[in-house]
Order: C-alpha cells, then sequence, then structure tokens
C-alpha cells in the first residue's frame, strides 16, 4: 500500500454522530482522493484534491465533509447526514509526472460500520 | 456519457491456464487506461497503463494488457495463472485533456483461479 496510511483500519459510528477517517501520504503527491467501495458498486468518487487548500466534490459527496491543510493529509469527515455511511473507504493520491499522472497509489482502507 | 464496462462479474479459470478479464470503454479522445488489483480487505495495486505507443502493455507479476482502440478496448492477460491471482480486477480510463486527474472506474471483475 505504498506511502499512505489509512486510519483506523475499522470503525464504528453510533447513530447521529460525525466520524472522521485520517488519511496521510508521504509520497510527496499534490493530488489525493476519496473513494466509497460497496459491494457490486465499484469505486465512487467522494472528494478530490489537486492542491492544499483546494478540494472538489465527487460523485457522492452529500454527507461527506473534507479538508486540505497540508499536502500530506486529507481527512474526510462522514457527518451524521450520510444516512448509509456503512461501506469500505479508500484514499488514494497521485503526482504530476507526465508518466505518472493519473496513476494513483491507494492506502489499505478503512472499514466503517454502523452501531 | 463516458463510462467503462467490465462485463464479466467474475472469470473462472484452472491454475496454468490463460487468464483474460475483459474492459471495454466509452470515452470521447485519446484516453489514458489503468488495470488495477485489489486482494480481499485491501487497498487497490496499479498493475499497468497504456498511455501511448505500443499497443500490447506489460505490467506487474506477469500480467499484460492490449490496447485496441478500433474496438475500444483494454483487455488485460496473462500467459498461465497462479492461484493468488485470484482477486478483484479492476478497469479504469482518464483523459488526458482534462487535468482534474479524475478515473472513470468499471465495477470491477472477479477472478477465481482454480487449483
Amino acid at each position: 500500500d505504498g506511502g499512505i496510511t489509512q486510519s483506523p483500519k475499522y470503525l464504528f459510528r453510533k447513530e447521529g454522530q460525525n466520524v472522521t477517517l485520517s488519511c496521510e501520504q508521504n509520497l510527496n503527491h499534490d493530488a489525493m482522493y476519496w473513494y466509497r467501495q460497496d459491494p457490486g458498486q465499484g469505486l465512487r468518487l467522494i472528494y478530490y484534491s489537486q492542491i492544499v487548500n483546494d478540494f472538489q466534490k465527487g460523485d457522492i459527496a452529500e454527507g461527506y465533509s473534507v479538508s486540505r491543510e497540508k499536502k500530506e493529509s486529507f481527512p474526510l469527515t462522514v457527518t451524521s447526514a450520510q444516512k448509509n455511511p456503512t461501506a469500505f473507504y479508500l484514499c488514494a493520491s497521485s503526482d504530476t509526472g507526465y508518466w505518472t499522472k493519473n496513476i494513483q497509489y491507494f492506502g489499505a482502507g478503512t472499514r466503517l460500520s454502523v452501531l | 456519457a463516458q463510462s467503462v464496462a467490465q462485463p464479466e462479474d467474475q472469470v473462472n479459470v484452472a491454475e496454468g491456464n490463460p487468464l483474460t478479464v475483459k474492459c471495454t470503454y466509452s470515452v470521447s479522445g485519446n484516453p489514458y487506461l489503468f488495470w488495477y488489483v485489489q486482494y480481499p480487505n485491501r487497498g487497490l495495486q496499479f498493475l499497468l497503463k497504456y498511455i501511448t505507443g505500443d499497443n500490447l502493455v506489460k505490467g506487474s507479476y506477469g500480467f499484460e494488457a492490449e490496447f485496441n482502440k478500433s474496438q475500444t478496448s483494454f483487455h488485460l492477460k496473462k500467459p498461465s495463472a497462479l492461484v493468488s491471482d485470484s482477486a478483484l480486477y479492476f478497469c479504469a480510463v482518464t483523459l488526458p485533456a482534462g487535468n482534474n486527474r479524475k478515473l472513470i472506474w468499471g465495477l470491477g471483475t472477479s477472478l477465481a483461479v482454480n487449483p
């Protein structure tokens, strides 16, 4: 899983609670991404960031929030507005080189469940 | 709409036999094409990519993929399958003209290699 660390590996959320998933990379990559993976649905993009202090919504951003205050870090908060948060969450990063950009490197994932 | 299709949810092959995992795409322009592999409860690992040049691309773990522009396909192949190749395989594409580095993902194909 390269230089991307996701924590925790397992997370449980109580109803009405916000939870934050951590993603840290030491690859010096500019771009970072958050995906949600559900069985049979592949990867769906939640948010992405191409540069510090800037981020864009992906395909399923409702009920989630992010920040990008440092190049190495891109935490994802699953808010109480997300009514079906149970899923496997994957963080990824990519660099800007011509031959390597668009290659995304993934963390090991966080499995979120609702109590 | 731009999309990636992996027409087979599951592929079964005997160990030692050749394997093919299919991918077709529908995007405008000349896309970059990727294959990733995911082992259970892990993040995705990059296998190979096509940007330009030779239509046959070689990647990690003995995998290769053939780009066919007329058929808009990018099938993943391996001459001799191993039991350890059993995993979930994802095809993805992106458009080089855009600089948002977003990938369009297929839904994945589960490969089972039987001893």
